[in-house]
């Protein structure tokens, strides 16, 4: 089974701050990675698909890079909306999910 | 416009079998490409993938969960079941439906509300 770690656990920073968060995988998956935001007592949504498509609707600030065993995601201009938790999940023959990355305002 | 809902018992007893549908509107089954997948999460804890159906009756389960776990559709009624056998005060958790949509790979764009469940006797 192909194992993600998703790094940092949690970060605080400033609004305005370029946030960034990581998604290693433990064999190679291409591109097959995707990213959500989840806001206390809701369901996740999708922000980045196939590691670097942004899902229609979501701020241009939201982007996803990478490719292989290596994946960023990248909150450009944080903003207070933008406190949530995020995952990343691969897709290969399975499905998994990183352990999250809980975003906070300084 | 597409909607997903789950529904099910909101408590069980350790031991029994749960089951919850996912009842959704807004796409067909019978569209290549298409599937709904299962997610559960415990209280304040991350996300854990169950399970996946897709159109063409394929079905994927959690390594970890497999023996416990059956996934079937209902293409007449618009419905996901999802049964996990034998549960545990461990499998407390909210339990998420969510479509897949087509040529996306196993992205899910859109989620049901989710419906939480607790295990105890």
């Amino acid at each position: 089974d192909i194992q993600m770690t998703q790094s940092p656990s949690s970060l605080s920073a400033s609004v305005g701050d370029r946030v960034t968060i990581t998604c290693q995988a433990s064999q190679d998956i291409n591109n097959f990675l995707n990213w959500y935001q989840q806001k206390p007592g809701k369901a996740p949504k999708l922000l980045i698909y196939d590691a670097s498509n942004l899902e229609t609707g979501v701020p241009s600030r939201f982007s996803g890079s990478g490719s292989g065993t290596d994946f960023t995601f990248t909150i450009n201009y944080l903003l207070p909306e933008d406190i949530a938790t995020y995952y990343c999940q691969l897709y290969d023959d399975l499905i998994s999910f990183g352990g999250g990355t809980r975003v906070e305002i300084q | 416009q597409i909607t997903l809902k789950e529904s099910g018992p909101t408590l069980v007893k350790p031991t029994q079998t749960l089951t919850l549908t996912c009842t959704f509107s807004g796409f067909s089954f019978n569209t290549s490409g298409v599937g709904v997948g299962w997610i559960r999460q415990p209280p304040g804890r991350a996300l854990e993938w169950l399970a996946v159906k897709y159109w063409n009756d394929d079905r994927r389960y959690s390594p970890s969960l497999r023996s416990r776990l059956s996934i079937t559709k209902d293409t007449s009624k618009n419905q996901v079941v999802l049964t996990m056998s034998n549960m545990d005060p461990v499998d407390t958790a909210t339990y998420y439906c969510a479509h897949i949509p087509p040529g996306s790979g196993d992205a899910f764009d859109i989620w049901g509300q989710g419906t939480m469940v607790t295990v105890s006797s």
